[in-house]
């Protein structure tokens, strides 16, 4: 059962404006959620988390929002830049540790 | 401090075959977990190794068994391949505390395909 969704394959955005890109789970346990970023014949790298106990969490272009009630999380990049392109996976954990990733949603940043 | 490695980097199998897949963790970090990503999908969680145990596992049948060694380098094994387990193969290892923020760093993966 896919506990960890991502509804949109693809996104594509032009440079300098904003990216946005959902997820949702169905898992209540979940208490902590990471969002990776994969470039191709890469592993995926980590990029920002946030902890269920916050609502918002921001580093430098990227800010990723938790609605605990829905079971929806977003990452928002901007402003988006070439480089951003990638396939970003969203992860989620409980306490014990495994991570369980989301289908992934790749990002293409057009000039 | 030079990453996670893995090895190799492609491998070509044929149904009913055995194979061994292998990782090179981050010195210092006593967690690996091995991940299957197929086609199309995100990385679904085979298990995890502290320090040389099993730590838990995923739903992933008894033909799919590892192994970590004191020297931080991990192994996957998977015997009886079926055409199904060809896909990305990915190890991450991470310090190895209970915290949910401990960062896994992933490797780059093993290309398997099964014919």
């Amino acid at each position: 059962d896919q506990q960890v969704k991502q509804n949109s394959p693809s996104l594509s955005v032009q440079e300098g404006r904003i990216s946005i890109l959902n997820c949702d789970y169905t898992n209540s346990m979940f208490d902590y959620f990471l969002w990776y970023k994969k470039y191709p014949a890469e592993g995926p790298t980590f990029l920002i988390s946030i902890s269920s106990i916050k609502d918002k969490n921001e580093d430098g272009r990227f800010t990723v929002f938790l609605n605990k009630s829905a079971k929806h999380l977003s990452l928002h990049i901007v402003p988006s830049q070439p480089g951003d392109s990638a396939v970003y996976f969203c992860a989620a954990t409980d306490s014990w540790g495994k991570l369980q990733f989301g289908a992934g949603t790749q990002v293409v940043v057009t000039p | 401090e030079t990453g996670v490695t893995q090895s190799p980097t492609h491998l070509i199998k044929t149904r009913g075959q055995q194979v061994t897949l292998r990782c090179s963790s981050q010195s210092g970090h006593n967690t690996v977990s091995w991940y299957q990503q197929a086609l199309g999908q995100g990385p679904q969680f085979i298990f995890q190794y502290y320090r040389e145990e099993e730590n838990g596992r995923g739903n992933f049948p008894p033909r799919f068994s590892g192994l970590q060694f004191p020297n931080y380098s991990s192994e996957l094994n998977v015997n009886a391949l079926e055409l199904d387990d060809s896909a990305l193969y990915l190890c991450a290892s991470s310090l190895g505390t209970t915290d949910p923020a401990d960062e896994q760093y992933f490797g780059p993966g093993t290309r398997l395909t099964v014919t």
